[in-house]
């Protein structure tokens, strides 16, 4: 089955503590996004990716970092600097940029602070 | 800065009713319009997208219309269902823009 897998689907971590949540897609998609989603706020835009080796800060990027070292993978870090990281987290991909194509979204990963 | 707003937050309609929410946007650049069905626990799935060069959109039970001049975009949702009821998100994004804007999201109960 061809989709977006993130892991895991729930995360706990602890104040100070950096947590990295997984995200792997083998649709062939050159573009990668991570959206947050709190309650009433809709999906804020975290960073996303193009390419390869390459990758652009969105509207809430302070307090995370991203990677995207091979195609099918996008690891989100949430940083200690993230004051308020409990969340519900989003991984998405699209063959090309979100205008031109269908955008696939992950099961998600729900984090919280402890 | 919420460049496209979402109204209702929440509906509750009967089963055999209509559900009719509304998005209104300010970016006059953008130029696609999707909307997002999001069930409790998951991630969105993409329901029905239209671009503003027509100003009606139909498949199935579900119809986007489009006002270009007032900015506005609105879903329908035919003969609603129970298993209708879920999160419904309306987005917008541009040529020549990477992201999508969403809404602030639309919470739907179906009644049966």
């Amino acid at each position: 089955d061809g989709g977006i897998t993130q892991s895991p689907k729930y995360l706990f971590r602890k104040e100070g503590q950096n947590v990295t949540l997984s995200c792997e897609q083998n649709l062939n998609h050159d573009a990668m996004y991570w959206y947050r989603q709190d309650p009433g706020q809709g999906l804020r835009l975290i960073y996303y990716s193009q390419i390869v080796n390459d990758f652009q800060k969105g509207d809430i990027a302070e307090g995370y970092s991203v990677s995207r070292e091979k195609k099918e993978s996008f690891p989100l870090t949430v940083t200690s600097a993230q004051k308020n990281p409990t969340a519900f987290y989003l991984c998405a991909s699209s063959r090309s940029g979100f205008s031109n194509t269908e955008a696939f979204f992950g099961q998600g990963t729900r984090l919280t602070v402890v | 800065q919420q460049q496209v707003k979402q109204s209702p937050q929440s509906l509750i309609v009967q089963k055999g009713g209509i559900s009719i929410i509304n998005c209104a946007y300010e970016n006059t650049a953008f130029d696609y319009f999707p909307w997002y069905q999001q069930f409790p626990g998951k991630g969105p799935a993409l329901l029905i997208a239209i671009r503003p060069d027509v100003s009606e959109k139909k498949e199935g039970r579900f119809t986007i219309s489009f006002n270009k001049s007032a900015k506005q975009f609105s879903l329908h949702i035919m003969d609603s269902q129970p298993g209708d009821s879920a999160t419904y998100f309306c987005a917008a994004s541009s040529a020549a823009g990477n992201k999508l804007t969403f809404g602030g999201g639309t919470r739907v109960l179906v009644k049966p």
